[in-house]
């Protein structure tokens, strides 16, 4: 069973530019979750979708980042534009929809704005 | 408010010995609790999760935790660590909608000396 993939591995922007990343969870998974890494920092929850559904977006920093998940399969995390703060590693999870299970995570992407 | 610390960020402990990673968290009611660990280049791997029952829980690659309610502790141990070992460990705390929002640790990175 393939696990869960991110693309890119890693990107470098300039400050101003628009980057997207992409998110493909385990098939059948229809929770997925995006967290974020700032350099040396906790990772911290940014949102989750059901299928297709924002179930909870508390984490996003600001109206510069938005998330798609059409048809509730793959995700993509779109930053416009991109900050200097903006910088990390962004890991996508996905778990099944029943209570208490386990997050699955990808190996994440790392974005360095410049 | 839910929050996890790891209040060693690293750590180094030669081969054969024992190790015990510490981690505290705060949330207000019964805690779902998870190690995860993240070698490099690859996705955040799940040590083991507790929510309830017995209170030493047992997971993959010979590593055990125990949940402490009075200490707020969720302390990770192994009795004796191998040079694969050598990654960074994050605890987590499960929370929200079907504990799917997960607060994590800021990590504890982990080398071991031959």
């Amino acid at each position: 069973e393939a696990g869960v993939t991110q693309f890119p591995s890693h990107s470098v922007i300039e400050k101003g530019q628009t980057v997207t990343l992409r998110c493909d969870p385990i098939s059948g998974h229809d929770n997925l979750y995006w967290y974020r890494r700032v350099m040396g920092k906790e990772i911290k929850f940014l949102l989750h979708f059901v299928k297709e559904s924002k179930q909870d977006e508390s984490g996003m920093p600001n109206n510069r980042f938005l998330a798609e998940r059409t048809g509730g399969t793959y995700s993509t995390l779109k930053v416009q534009p991109a900050e200097l703060e903006d910088s990390g590693v962004y890991f996508c999870a996905s778990s099944q929809e029943t209570l208490y299970n386990e997050q699955f995570f990808g190996p994440g992407t790392r974005l360095t704005v410049l | 408010a839910q929050s996890v610390t790891q209040p060693d960020i690293h750590i180094t402990v030669s081969e054969g010995a024992s190790l015990e990673l510490r981690c505290n968290y705060s949330y207000g009611a019964t805690p779902y609790l998870f190690w995860y660990v993240q070698s490099p280049g690859q996705g955040l791997q799940l040590l083991l999760k507790y929510f309830s029952g017995d209170t030493l829980v047992q997971g993959i690659k010979g590593f055990e935790a125990e949940f402490k309610r009075s200490q707020s502790s969720f302390n990770l141990r192994k009795p004796s660590v191998h040079w694969s070992d050598a990654a960074e460990y994050f605890c987590a705390v499960g929370a929200g909608y079907n504990f799917n929002k997960f607060y994590f640790g800021s990590g504890t990175k982990l080398n071991v000396k031959p």
